[in-house]
């Protein structure tokens, strides 16, 4: 058990619909990291945190976004899904931003029907 | 061309085996990562090393900077060694960010 915790393990949605992936970071740590694994895309980072601010962007669409709260927790909102946006998501702590060790949620398995 | 690199893609090996995975990077990185995959999904970090080696178990990590080259070395391999192993690399830049480039990933099945 990493100690990064992730909501809901399974989603089933609809194509056109919005959803919240929620994820709780290690106790103490301020970064949080969201990463999309597929099929045909590998694992793919996506968009990082630290101390509730935007750290640093990758392959995001602009239909996600995503938020740090003041207690650290972490969403990926995810909107228009679309049949391509199937997927694992994960979502990764670290102590600081920089050189450190990254500690992977379980990660929320997304079907969009 | 993949900034990460893995080889092999597929490894079957029987019980007790020496395994090692390779990984080749084309940029310069601050830190190599290599990470477990269970067939569950989840994801474990096994070693960061950004220079030399590092021991934990049965498991070696090995990376050469130069060479820009990283080896993961499995020793009296078990069936439950099965998994996908994944090399990622970081770069730390505007703002000392630490986001990962990962492999494509090795599929490893060790045989009773």
């Amino acid at each position: 058990d990493s100690g990064v915790t992730q909501t809901p393990k399974h989603l089933i949605t609809a194509t056109g619909q919005r959803v919240t992936l929620r994820c709780s970071p290690r106790s103490g740590d301020l970064s949080v990291y969201w990463y999309q694994q597929s099929l045909d895309q590998g694992l793919q980072f996506l968009i990082q945190y630290y101390n509730g601010e935007e750290r640093a962007k990758g392959n995001i669409l602009e239909r996600f976004s995503a938020q740090q709260f003041p207690d650290l927790h972490s969403e990926l909102n995810l909107s228009s899904l679309e049949l391509g946006d199937s997927a694992l998501y994960f979502c990764a702590s670290s102590v600081m931003t920089g050189n450190n060790e990254q500690f992977f949620g379980p990660g929320t398995r997304l079907t969009v029907l | 061309k993949n900034e990460v690199e893995q080889s092999p893609q597929n490894l079957t090996a029987q019980e007790g085996e020496f395994i090692t995975i390779n990984c080749s990077y084309s940029v310069g990185i601050s830190a190599l990562h290599w990470l477990q995959q269970h067939p569950g999904g989840g994801i474990v970090s096994l070693f960061m090393l950004s220079s030399g080696k590092k021991k934990h178990g049965r498991l070696i990590a090995t990376i050469n900077i130069q060479e820009k080259h990283s080896s993961l070395h499995i020793t009296a391999s078990h069936p439950r060694d099965s998994a996908v192993y994944i090399c990622a690399v970081s770069f730390i830049y505007g703002g000392a960010t630490n986001k990962l480039i990962f492999g494509t990933g090795t599929l490893l099945a060790v045989q009773p």
